[in-house]
């Protein structure tokens, strides 16, 4: 079965400093892992997929993630914080049928 | 391009009463995916539509039900609304090649329909 576990409900960085978001993720074939974002009132915008091309994945704005397999993790880092990336984080992992999984979300607030 | 689409985007409804929600997927996809999400969680899958027919089915009652049309669009039905059935309804679209019991295929979602049952 597939799951995904984000261990952090609640990140507070200060604008300009490095972001990290933790993931873990269990599945019983390879995953694809996506991270997507959403602002307050709206829908989920993708971020970055992972899909076994390569380990270290550049999405837009600045995120990247890195698949580790042996570590079942996929982290989302930024190395320097903006306001408007203050919103919840998603962790995603593909399963049967179609389905996403979400994990449970990590809020990110930045302060000035 | 035109992205996904869903209307309405806020709907209150009371308990007992029957929705439809609709959705209009993305210009070339042929894949819609429904998603609830309740306050302070992550969506859940409530099921796929390829090519007009169900994908795949979350651990959902059968009074969510769905249908897909030609054109790809889609609508997710509630029969007999409880008042946990309150919550954001995700729509996402993907093309796929097949329907494949495993995709990869990334999924574009829309803005959602906010519903309340009271």
């Amino acid at each position: 079965a597939q799951s995904v576990t984000q261990l952090d409900s609640h990140v507070s960085v200060s604008e300009g400093t490095p972001v990290l978001l933790r993931c873990n993720y269990s599945s019983s074939y390879s995953p694809s892992l996506f991270w997507y974002v959403q602002h307050p009132n709206k829908g989920l915008q993708l971020l970055l997929k992972y899909t076994s091309a390569a380990t270290l994945v550049k999405g837009i704005n600045g995120f990247e993630a890195e698949f580790k397999k042996s570590e079942t993790s996929f982290h989302l880092t930024k190395p320097s914080a903006h306001m408007s990336d203050a919103a919840e984080y998603f962790c995603v992992v593909s399963g049967w049928g179609g389905k996403l999984i979400f994990g449970q979300g990590t809020e990110l607030s930045v302060k000035p | 391009e035109t992205g996904v689409t869903q209307s309405p985007t806020h709907l209150i409804k009371t308990r007992g009463q029957q929705v439809t929600l609709r959705c209009s997927s993305q210009s070339g996809h042929n894949t819609v995916s429904w998603y609830q999400q309740a306050l302070g969680q992550g969506p859940q899958f409530i099921f796929q539509y390829y090519r007009e027919e169900e994908n795949g089915r979350g651990n959902f009652p059968p009074r969510f039900s769905g249908l897909q049309f030609p054109n790809y669009s889609s609508e997710l039905n509630v029969n007999a609304l409880e008042l946990d059935d309150s919550a954001l309804y995700l729509c996402a679209s993907s093309f796929s090649l097949s329907n494949l019991r495993w995709s990869t295929d990334t999924q574009y979602f829309g803005p959602g329909t906010r519903l309340t049952v009271l």
